[in-house]
């Protein structure tokens, strides 16, 4: 089993609606979760993190933790063409130095 | 967000020479930095942990003595592409913690398109 996956997608969706990107991963002790976004060529963006179950709103995006279904999402509301990224999902375990990283969520904002 | 800069962006270089690629974070002390590959269409590839005044950590797979890694201050890390190879071109990454504000956060760099002929 993988540390963190992720749907590869594509997801497309249209301009103005809700994208709602997920995560699952592995390690329960799993502390430190991540949104990242990455445009093509280019290297990824932090967007979002978060630390304890809930939601955790900034802008149109809002993060959602649930750990007891090891369960992490994003949602992207009023999506934009430019939103059209691939977007990684990254845990840090407890104890770990490095960040776990899912092989992203190719999305495509239909204008 | 935190800004973390590479230098240089860019670089093509002659088979079998070496290539030395800067990080540095700009408004904060990171005693821990990453390295990543990526190639194209391809997730990133963890290559090391650089760890301020010490030895950094390899991941498996990756040589270390081609592959040089010195973090002498808390701001600056660098990495050494030793001997390039057409194969060792890639977008080079690093990316450094920020433990300032009480939870940790880790940023990305813009990255070093390396370019081997």
């Amino acid at each position: 089993q993988k540390e963190v996956e992720q749907n590869s997608g594509p997801l497309s969706v249209p301009e103005g609606a809700i994208a709602s990107l997920n995560c699952t991963y592995s390690d329960r002790v799993s502390q430190s979760f991540f949104w990242y976004r990455q445009y093509s060529g280019k290297s990824p963006e932090l967007i979002m993190s978060i630390y304890s179950n809930g939601d955790k709103e900034d802008g149109r995006f809002t993060a959602q933790l649930n750990k007891a279904s090891q369960y992490v999402s994003l949602l992207i509301r009023d999506s934009q063409p430019s939103d059209s990224a691939t977007y990684l999902c990254a845990v840090r375990r407890t104890g770990a130095n490095n960040l776990f990283f899912g092989t992203g969520t190719r999305l495509t904002v239909i204008p | 967000g935190a800004v973390v800069s590479q230098h240089p962006s860019w670089v093509i270089c002659k088979s079998g020479t070496s290539v030395k690629i800067e990080c540095r974070s700009l408004d904060f002390q990171a005693t821990t930095m990453f390295w990543y590959r990526q190639f194209p269409k391809q997730s990133l590839m963890l290559m090391a942990t650089s760890n301020e005044g010490s030895k950094a950590t390899y991941e498996q797979g990756v040589e270390k003595d081609k592959f040089l890694i010195n973090h002498a201050s808390l701001t600056l890390s660098t990495l050494t592409v030793t001997s390039a190879h057409p194969e060792d071109s890639s977008f080079y990454i690093c990316s450094a913690r920020d433990t300032s504000g009480g939870q940790e956060t880790q940023y990305f760099g813009p990255g070093t398109r390396l370019l081997v002929l």
